[in-house]
C-alpha cells in the first residue's frame, strides 16, 4: 500500500524550532519529487516547499524561504522539514505529498498530516 | 505570489451540475496547463481529482471534469451526489517556480 506518515508536530514557542518527518512506503521514494503543504485551521491549503527526487533541487514559498529547510534521505525513504524562527502564523496541519509527474506540480498521495501549534 | 481566487461556497441539489471557478493570473493559470483540483472532507487529507487542467487520475469518477480559459480554470461536477459534499481546492504552477493554491470552495449538496 502506498503510504505517507508524518510525525514531529507539536506545541512550540514563538521563535522556536521543529523538525517534521514523513516516512514513505509502497513506492520507489527516490524516483519522485515531494512537497510539504500546510493548512491553518479553517483555511485553505498553502504550498510550503518542494524537493526533487534526488534531493539536488529545492524550492520554497517566499514567506518561508529563510526559515524552513526541506531535505530527504532516500536510504530511509524519509522527507524532512526543518522549521526555525517559528511564528504564530505558522500554526497549521502540515502534510507531505508525493508528486507523480514533475517537481512542484500535482500531488497524488498525501499523508494524514501533523499539527504544529506555535504559541507561548 | 497571490493565492488563486475561488468562490467561498457553492451549492446544488442531487443530480444537478455545478461549476467551481479558480481565477489566477498570466503568470500561473494563464501560462501553464498545470492546474490541479483536490477534494477534501472534514478532518481528512486532500484527494487529487483533476490534474493538468482536465486529466482524471485512475479511480476518479467521470462526473468530475476540468477546463481552462485564459487565467481561469473550472471544475465541473455533474450528477451531483451527497458524497461530493466537501471542500475543493485548486492549484497552479507559477512562473516563479512555485505552486499557488486557491482559498478553497465549500460545496454543499442540498
Amino acid at each position: 500500500e502506498v503510504q505517507l506518515v508524518e510525525s514531529g508536530g507539536g506545541l512550540v514557542q514563538p521563535g522556536g524550532s521543529l523538525r517534521l518527518s514523513c516516512v514513505a512506503s509502497g513506492f520507489t521514494f527516490s524516483r519522485y519529487a515531494m512537497s510539504w503543504v500546510r493548512q491553518a485551521p479553517g483555511k485553505g491549503l498553502e504550498w510550503v516547499s518542494g524537493i526533487s527526487g534526488s534531493g539536488s533541487s529545492a524550492y520554497y514559498a517566499d514567506s518561508m524561504k529563510e526559515r524552513f529547510t526541506i531535505s530527504r534521505d532516500n536510504s530511509k525513504n524519509t522527507l524532512y522539514l526543518q522549521m526555525d524562527s517559528l511564528r504564530a502564523e505558522d500554526s497549521a496541519v502540515y502534510y507531505c505529498a508525493k508528486d507523480p509527474l514533475r517537481l512542484i506540480n500535482t500531488f497524488d498521495i498525501w499523508g494524514q498530516g501533523t499539527l504544529v501549534t506555535v504559541s507561548s | 505570489q497571490s493565492a488563486l481566487t475561488q468562490p467561498a461556497s457553492v451549492s446544488g441539489s442531487p443530480g444537478q451540475s455545478i461549476t467551481i471557478s479558480c481565477t489566477g493570473a498570466s503568470s500561473d493559470i494563464g501560462y501553464y496547463n498545470y492546474v490541479s483540483w483536490y477534494q477534501q472532507h472534514p478532518g481528512k487529507a486532500p484527494k487529487l481529482m483533476i490534474y493538468d487542467v482536465s486529466k482524471r487520475p485512475s479511480g476518479v469518477s467521470s462526473r468530475f471534469s476540468g477546463s481552462k480559459s485564459g487565467n481561469t480554470a473550472s471544475l465541473t461536477i455533474s450528477g451531483l451526489q451527497a458524497e461530493d459534499e466537501g471542500d475543493y481546492h485548486c492549484s497552479s504552477y507559477t512562473t516563479s517556480g512555485t505552486l499557488v493554491f486557491g482559498g478553497g470552495t465549500k460545496l454543499t449538496v442540498l
